[in-house]
Protein backbone atom coordinates (compact mmCIF):
# COMPACT_ATOMS: atom_id res chain seq x y z
CA UNK A 1 0.00 0.00 0.00
CA UNK A 2 1.18 3.06 -1.18
CA UNK A 3 1.14 5.70 1.87
CA UNK A 4 1.21 9.80 0.72
CA UNK A 5 0.74 11.88 4.24
CA UNK A 6 0.55 15.71 4.04
CA UNK A 7 0.76 17.86 7.27
CA UNK A 8 -0.75 19.95 8.75
CA UNK A 9 -4.24 19.29 7.29
CA UNK A 10 -5.10 22.95 6.84
CA UNK A 11 -2.93 26.08 7.84
CA UNK A 12 -4.79 29.90 7.99
CA UNK A 13 -2.18 32.36 8.04
CA UNK A 14 -1.63 36.33 8.25
CA UNK A 15 -1.68 37.87 4.59
CA UNK A 16 2.04 38.65 4.08
CA UNK A 17 3.47 36.16 6.33
CA UNK A 18 5.40 33.03 5.17
CA UNK A 19 4.66 29.52 5.46
CA UNK A 20 5.36 26.01 4.48
CA UNK A 21 3.92 22.68 4.38
CA UNK A 22 4.91 18.98 3.93
CA UNK A 23 4.42 15.93 1.92
CA UNK A 24 6.25 12.39 2.73
CA UNK A 25 6.24 9.41 0.44
CA UNK A 26 7.65 6.15 0.41
CA UNK A 27 11.34 6.50 -0.48
CA UNK A 28 11.19 3.00 -2.80
CA UNK A 29 9.96 3.08 -5.37
CA UNK A 30 10.00 6.40 -6.79
CA UNK A 31 9.55 8.17 -10.14
CA UNK A 32 8.32 11.56 -9.47
CA UNK A 33 6.93 13.84 -7.12
CA UNK A 34 3.95 16.47 -8.10
CA UNK A 35 2.37 19.08 -6.39
CA UNK A 36 -1.05 20.26 -7.56
CA UNK A 37 -3.03 23.27 -6.14
CA UNK A 38 -6.72 23.02 -6.17
CA UNK A 39 -9.36 25.97 -5.69
CA UNK A 40 -12.72 25.77 -4.42
CA UNK A 41 -15.28 24.81 -7.27
CA UNK A 42 -12.14 24.35 -9.78
CA UNK A 43 -10.02 21.53 -10.35
CA UNK A 44 -6.83 20.89 -9.35
CA UNK A 45 -3.78 22.17 -11.42
CA UNK A 46 -0.15 21.20 -11.46
CA UNK A 47 2.74 23.40 -9.42
CA UNK A 48 5.67 21.39 -9.98
CA UNK A 49 6.25 18.23 -10.80
CA UNK A 50 10.11 17.21 -9.21
CA UNK A 51 12.00 13.83 -9.78
CA UNK A 52 15.96 14.14 -8.78
CA UNK A 53 16.75 14.33 -5.16
CA UNK A 54 17.99 17.61 -4.39
CA UNK A 55 15.10 19.37 -7.08
CA UNK A 56 14.72 22.73 -6.30
CA UNK A 57 11.47 24.31 -7.99
CA UNK A 58 9.80 27.86 -8.01
CA UNK A 59 7.09 29.40 -9.88
CA UNK A 60 6.72 33.45 -8.46
CA UNK A 61 6.55 33.33 -4.62
CA UNK A 62 6.10 29.44 -4.68
CA UNK A 63 8.56 26.93 -4.40
CA UNK A 64 9.28 23.35 -3.51
CA UNK A 65 12.14 21.13 -2.38
CA UNK A 66 12.64 17.09 -2.85
CA UNK A 67 14.56 14.75 -1.01
CA UNK A 68 13.91 11.05 -2.25
CA UNK A 69 16.35 9.60 0.28
CA UNK A 70 14.46 10.29 3.15
CA UNK A 71 10.85 10.50 1.46
CA UNK A 72 9.47 14.29 2.01
CA UNK A 73 8.80 17.30 -0.20
CA UNK A 74 8.28 20.90 1.50
CA UNK A 75 6.55 23.39 -0.26
CA UNK A 76 7.21 26.82 0.57
CA UNK A 77 4.86 30.16 0.19
CA UNK A 78 6.93 33.52 0.48
CA UNK A 79 4.29 36.80 1.34
CA UNK A 80 1.16 35.23 1.44
CA UNK A 81 -1.67 37.01 -0.60
CA UNK A 82 -5.39 36.12 -0.81
CA UNK A 83 -5.31 34.38 -3.68
CA UNK A 84 -3.00 31.52 -2.54
CA UNK A 85 -6.12 30.37 -0.32
CA UNK A 86 -6.56 26.75 -1.49
CA UNK A 87 -6.03 23.40 -0.86
CA UNK A 88 -2.21 21.55 -1.75
CA UNK A 89 -1.96 18.60 -3.18
CA UNK A 90 0.97 16.28 -3.57
CA UNK A 91 0.83 13.02 -5.38
CA UNK A 92 3.52 10.57 -5.27
CA UNK A 93 4.02 8.66 -8.78
CA UNK A 94 6.00 5.34 -9.10
CA UNK A 95 8.12 4.30 -11.96
CA UNK A 96 5.93 4.32 -15.34
CA UNK A 97 7.11 0.74 -16.86
CA UNK A 98 6.22 -0.98 -13.32
CA UNK A 99 2.78 -3.30 -13.00
CA UNK A 100 2.07 -0.97 -10.18
CA UNK A 101 2.48 2.70 -12.18
CA UNK A 102 -0.10 5.25 -10.72
CA UNK A 103 -0.39 8.53 -9.15
CA UNK A 104 -1.45 8.11 -6.03
CA UNK A 105 -2.36 11.54 -3.37
CA UNK A 106 -1.90 12.84 -0.05
CA UNK A 107 -4.74 14.51 1.48
CA UNK A 108 -4.33 17.60 1.13
CA UNK A 109 -3.50 20.86 3.41
CA UNK A 110 -6.01 23.28 3.18
CA UNK A 111 -4.15 27.00 3.10
CA UNK A 112 -6.42 30.16 4.24
CA UNK A 113 -4.71 33.48 4.00
CA UNK A 114 -6.61 36.21 6.58
CA UNK A 115 -6.50 39.39 5.08
CA UNK B 1 -8.66 23.53 -26.60
CA UNK B 2 -11.00 21.48 -24.81
CA UNK B 3 -8.78 19.75 -22.20
CA UNK B 4 -10.41 17.15 -20.10
CA UNK B 5 -14.51 16.81 -20.49
CA UNK B 6 -16.65 14.71 -18.34
CA UNK B 7 -19.99 14.06 -18.32
CA UNK B 8 -22.80 14.32 -16.65
CA UNK B 9 -21.50 16.85 -14.06
CA UNK B 10 -24.33 16.57 -11.68
CA UNK B 11 -26.54 12.69 -10.79
CA UNK B 12 -29.02 11.88 -8.28
CA UNK B 13 -29.25 8.20 -8.50
CA UNK B 14 -31.72 5.37 -6.25
CA UNK B 15 -29.88 2.77 -4.61
CA UNK B 16 -29.21 0.00 -6.66
CA UNK B 17 -29.33 2.16 -10.30
CA UNK B 18 -26.62 1.90 -12.68
CA UNK B 19 -24.96 4.89 -14.24
CA UNK B 20 -21.78 5.39 -16.61
CA UNK B 21 -19.71 8.73 -16.14
CA UNK B 22 -18.20 9.64 -19.63
CA UNK B 23 -14.86 11.12 -19.87
CA UNK B 24 -12.83 12.66 -23.40
CA UNK B 25 -9.33 14.13 -23.84
CA UNK B 26 -8.38 16.35 -26.83
CA UNK B 27 -4.55 16.36 -25.74
CA UNK B 28 -3.93 12.90 -27.11
CA UNK B 29 -2.77 11.39 -23.83
CA UNK B 30 -1.99 7.85 -23.17
CA UNK B 31 -2.48 7.46 -19.57
CA UNK B 32 -6.13 8.35 -18.24
CA UNK B 33 -7.30 8.03 -14.64
CA UNK B 34 -10.31 8.15 -12.26
CA UNK B 35 -10.36 9.68 -8.93
CA UNK B 36 -12.92 10.03 -6.33
CA UNK B 37 -12.90 13.23 -4.05
CA UNK B 38 -14.52 12.67 -0.17
CA UNK B 39 -14.08 15.46 2.32
CA UNK B 40 -10.94 15.06 3.97
CA UNK B 41 -9.52 12.24 1.90
CA UNK B 42 -8.12 14.01 -0.39
CA UNK B 43 -7.95 12.35 -4.25
CA UNK B 44 -8.64 8.57 -4.15
CA UNK B 45 -7.61 6.17 -7.27
CA UNK B 46 -10.67 3.90 -8.63
CA UNK B 47 -9.21 2.65 -11.80
CA UNK B 48 -6.36 4.13 -14.33
CA UNK B 49 -5.54 3.09 -18.32
CA UNK B 50 -1.64 3.43 -18.69
CA UNK B 51 -2.16 3.09 -22.72
CA UNK B 52 -5.14 2.31 -24.79
CA UNK B 53 -6.29 -0.99 -24.12
CA UNK B 54 -5.34 -1.48 -20.72
CA UNK B 55 -6.99 -0.80 -17.57
CA UNK B 56 -5.69 -1.80 -14.09
CA UNK B 57 -7.41 -1.14 -10.20
CA UNK B 58 -6.57 1.77 -8.16
CA UNK B 59 -7.00 1.90 -4.53
CA UNK B 60 -10.80 1.31 -4.37
CA UNK B 61 -11.78 -0.21 -7.22
CA UNK B 62 -14.85 -2.44 -5.49
CA UNK B 63 -18.00 -1.58 -6.91
CA UNK B 64 -16.95 -0.05 -10.03
CA UNK B 65 -15.55 -0.71 -13.49
CA UNK B 66 -14.33 0.78 -16.29
CA UNK B 67 -13.77 0.71 -19.99
CA UNK B 68 -10.90 2.18 -21.86
CA UNK B 69 -13.05 2.70 -25.11
CA UNK B 70 -10.52 3.90 -27.25
CA UNK B 71 -6.89 6.54 -27.23
CA UNK B 72 -9.30 9.40 -26.20
CA UNK B 73 -12.80 7.88 -24.09
CA UNK B 74 -12.48 6.37 -20.37
CA UNK B 75 -15.79 5.68 -19.13
CA UNK B 76 -16.30 4.82 -15.16
CA UNK B 77 -19.50 2.45 -14.39
CA UNK B 78 -21.52 2.17 -11.63
CA UNK B 79 -23.38 -1.47 -11.39
CA UNK B 80 -25.13 -0.78 -8.60
CA UNK B 81 -25.09 1.91 -7.05
CA UNK B 82 -24.27 2.34 -3.45
CA UNK B 83 -25.18 5.45 -1.18
CA UNK B 84 -21.48 4.95 0.01
CA UNK B 85 -21.00 5.77 -3.54
CA UNK B 86 -22.07 9.64 -3.26
CA UNK B 87 -19.05 11.36 -4.27
CA UNK B 88 -17.07 13.87 -6.77
CA UNK B 89 -15.20 12.18 -9.41
CA UNK B 90 -12.94 13.43 -11.00
CA UNK B 91 -11.07 11.99 -14.88
CA UNK B 92 -7.53 12.96 -15.22
CA UNK B 93 -4.92 12.17 -18.09
CA UNK B 94 -1.36 12.15 -18.85
CA UNK B 95 1.44 12.05 -20.89
CA UNK B 96 4.04 9.30 -20.88
CA UNK B 97 6.53 10.60 -23.35
CA UNK B 98 10.16 9.91 -22.64
CA UNK B 99 10.58 13.59 -20.99
CA UNK B 100 8.04 13.72 -19.15
CA UNK B 101 6.82 13.08 -15.93
CA UNK B 102 3.19 12.56 -15.87
CA UNK B 103 1.27 15.40 -14.43
CA UNK B 104 -2.11 15.31 -14.27
CA UNK B 105 -4.65 17.10 -16.35
CA UNK B 106 -8.71 17.40 -14.77
CA UNK B 107 -12.15 17.24 -15.79
CA UNK B 108 -14.25 19.98 -14.02
CA UNK B 109 -15.72 17.22 -12.04
CA UNK B 110 -18.80 15.16 -11.56
CA UNK B 111 -20.92 15.52 -8.35
CA UNK B 112 -22.73 11.94 -7.97
CA UNK B 113 -25.54 11.45 -5.17
CA UNK B 114 -26.94 8.39 -3.91
CA UNK B 115 -29.73 8.04 -2.00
Amino acid sequence: ILNVEQSPQSLHVQEGDSTNFTCSFPSSNFYALHWYRWETAKSPEALFVMTLNGDEKKKGRISATLNTKEGYSYLYIKGSQPEDSATYLCAFKTPRHSSASKIIFGSGTRLSIRP
Amino acid sequence: NAGVTQTPKFQVLKTGQSMTLQCAQDMNHNSMYWYRQDPGMGLRLIYYSASEGTTDKGEVPNGYNVSRLNKREFSLRLESAAPSQTSVYFCASSEWRLTDTGELFFGEGSRLTVL
